[in-house]
């Protein structure tokens, strides 16, 4: 069974240039997590999605910052008109379904890593 | 709100070391509690988790207890290897499952 699927795993931008990140969750999974890892910090949520709705988005950046999750293909987080700022480690994470008192823990993937030049 | 406090690092041991890494949190409700480890250029790897009070999590010779009273996970391991260098984190899973983590912390075992 693979896991957390991430492409790519790194991704050079210059400033001003759109970024595309790629996650496909472990098979499933239909609940899918991203977090940002800043250079010598620990992860940060960003947006919780499920198969074509989010759920949460609490931790996005209300600007340049989007997420889709649709019901073919893989979880895209998108990064329009990049700055140096948005360098960092973007970790996707899935999990399987869950209700009421149950949590499930996430599996990550190995991540992608963006250099904004 | 929720958060995690771990200790600061680098921890730096001898192999065969005795392992403590601190961790304490806050939370409101009962939160799962996780502890992940990041190998250099990788992603995140589930340690260990307990899910609720006096719950012990175990796994490849490291163990965290879920302390209600004093709020901590603390992890530990007897003997650490070389092998075990990497960062660790402390979560915590809150509303919607969202994990909240710690800073991390970098352990450097020495041969």
């Amino acid at each position: 069974n693979a896991g957390v699927m991430q492409n790519p795993r790194h991704l050079v931008r210059r400033r001003g240039q759109e970024a595309r990140l790629r996650c496909s969750p472990m098979k499933g999974h239909s609940h899918v997590y991203w977090y940002r890892q800043l250079p010598e910090e620990g992860l940060k949520f960003m947006v919780y999605l499920q198969k074509e709705n989010i759920i949460d988005e609490s931790g996005m950046p209300k600007e340049r910052f989007s997420a889709e999750f649709p019901k073919e293909g893989p979880s895209i987080l998108r990064i329009q008109q990049v700055v140096r700022g948005d360098s960092a480690a973007y970790f996707c994470a899935s999990s399987p379904s869950f209700s009421g008192q149950i949590k499930y823990e996430q599996y990550f993937g190995p991540g992608t890593r963006l250099t904004v030049t | 709100g929720n958060s995690v406090t771990q200790m600061e690092g680098p921890v730096t041991l001898s192999e065969e070391a005795f392992l403590t890494i601190n961790c304490t949190y806050t939370a409101t409700g009962y939160p799962s509690l996780f502890w992940y480890v990041q190998y250099p250029g990788e992603g995140l790897q589930l340690l260990l988790k307990a899910t609720k009070a006096d719950d012990k999590g175990s796994n490849k010779g490291f163990e965290a207890t879920y302390r209600k009273e004093t709020t901590s996970f603390h992890l530990e391991k007897g003997s650490v290897q070389v092998s075990d260098s990497a960062v660790y984190f402390c979560a915590l899973s809150a509303w919607r499952n969202k994990l909240v983590f710690g800073a991390g912390t970098i352990l450097r075992v020495k041969s």
